[in-house]
């Protein structure tokens, strides 16, 4: 079935610093890719989202480009806050027959920075 | 308009009582999903509902869980005869008629079960 794969955390940088966190997927049709920030206690955000090919989204500083050739979409950002400290989700939903719009998410990467 | 609410923000519960989780969706929106979300986890699918109607429950335990959305008023996740491995945190997530994708979904802030 659909899968996702993130980096394993956490990630620890300084302010200012270039962050990339790596996501892979697996799935059968032609999915749309999230990435999802969770602050601590609270529930999740939409940060972007890229529903094909080659589509960049964009948010806050935050980028991500669906690669379908690398099947591949990591979370880049080219210099983090610390603000930015939360737990970061990559996620795909099926577009396919399904059509069920239930996400598939990866199993989290926590970032923390530091002043 | 209000975003996804979820009810409560925490519960407790002891051993072999029943938990309800409670969503509200977002205004104009008739799907509703359950996400649970075990301690240093990613989210995994639970349920997709839309009004009286159980679409998806491939991601739901066979026995003690159940969820249901009424015509009128809130989803309801309920779980009965908690046990400790029901300690989680449950999201729900809404989104309008018209998205199949997943894309215009909202998620509460989630309901944090623990079972003593």
């Amino acid at each position: 079935g659909d899968s996702v794969t993130q980096m394993e955390g956490p990630v620890t940088l300084s302010e200012e610093a270039f962050l990339t966190i790596n996501c892979t997927y697996t799935a059968t049709g032609y999915p749309s890719l999230f990435w999802y920030v969770q602050y601590p206690g609270e529930g999740l955000q939409l940060l972007l989202k890229a529903t094909k090919a080659d589509d960049k989204g964009s948010n806050k500083g935050f980028e991500a480009t669906y690669r379908k050739e690398t099947t591949s979409f990591h979370l880049e950002k080219g210099s983090v806050q610390v603000s930015d400290s939360a737990v970061y989700f990559c996620a795909l939903s099926d577009n396919g027959s399904s059509n069920t719009g239930k996400l598939i998410f990866g199993q989290g990467t926590t970032l923390q920075v530091k002043p | 308009n209000a975003g996804v609410m979820q009810n409560p923000r925490h519960l407790v519960r002891r051993r072999g009582q029943e938990a309800r989780l409670r969503c509200s969706p977002m205004k104009g929106h008739s799907h509703v999903y359950w996400y649970r979300q075990l301690p240093e986890e990613g989210l995994k699918f639970m349920v997709y509902l839309q009004k009286e109607n159980i679409i998806d429950e491939s991601g739901m335990p066979k026995e003690r869980f159940s969820a249901e959305f009424p015509k009128e008023g809130p989803s309801i996740l309920r779980i009965q005869q908690v046990v400790r491995g029901d300690s989680a945190a449950y999201f729900c997530a809404s989104s309008p008629p018209w998205d199949h994708a997943g894309t215009e979904a909202f998620f509460g802030q989630g309901t944090r079960l623990t079972v003593v």
